[in-house]
């Protein structure tokens, strides 16, 4: 457990409004990312960070952007949500020199009418 | 195009028997593979890994194995519990960074009393 906490865990919003959900992690762990969970899909990720001020693009990052400006913190942002951003929303932690065995936090369920 | 499949949507098991589950991958550059279990309503754990210099990795009651040539994995859960009903994801990674995970849908794993 990395003591990874993620807020809020329920949104519910209306397409074009800003989002912006929050990963905390008490682990000081280096690494962190964020990844939806969708029906059909698995887990894919969205961004993702090496470190404070460091992020980067994942597979599905249109329409999504992130800062890190504490290594605690990791905020995912919708600019303006839309209904296809409906999704479950896991945070991700990886310590340095561990071999990609990523820790979970407890997802965020957004739901964009 | 997905990297990492995983063709059984669902697998039903009895308690005590042994549950097989596989993943199959098309990205030779995936030089480490690992398995999450996932129930619902929290985020995924870490289960067992593998790198591709080894066949098999065992921890307990979960034994991974890989083949290399055919781009297959399968996770053994011998015997199968009760508590193992869940999601699991098998998820591949490259290089030995930290550039996130590719996941697999997902196999939702029944064990029956």
């Amino acid at each position: 457990d990395a003591g990874i906490t993620q807020s809020p865990r329920h949104k519910v919003t209306e397409t074009g409004t800003p989002v912006t959900l929050r990963c905390h992690q008490t682990e000081n762990h280096r690494y962190m990312y964020w990844y939806r969970q969708d029906p059909g899909h698995g887990l894919r990720l969205i961004h993702y960070s090496y470190g404070v001020k460091d992020t980067d693009k994942g597979e599905v990052s249109d329409g999504y952007s992130v800062s890190r400006s504490k290594t605690e913190d990791f905020l995912l942002t919708l600019e303006s949500a839309t209904s296809s951003q409906t999704s479950v929303y896991f945070c991700a932690t990886q310590r340095e020199g561990t071999y990609n065995e990523q820790f979970f936090g407890p997802g965020t369920r957004l739901t964009v009418l | 195009d997905q990297q990492v499949k995983q063709n059984s949507p669902s697998l039903s098991v009895q308690e005590g028997r042994i549950s097989i589950l596989n993943c199959d991958y098309t990205n030779s550059m995936f030089d480490y593979f690992l398995w999450y279990k996932k129930y619902p309503a929290e985020g995924p754990t870490f289960l067992i890994s593998i790198s591709s210099i080894k066949d098999k990795n065992e921890d307990g009651r979960f034994t991974v194995f890989l083949n290399k040539s055919a781009k297959h994995l399968s996770l053994h859960i011998v015997p199968s519990q009760p508590g193992d009903s869940a999601v699991y994801f098998c998820a591949a990674s490259e290089g030995g960074g930290a550039d996130g995970l590719t996941f697999g849908k997902g196999t939702h794993l029944i064990i029956q009393p």
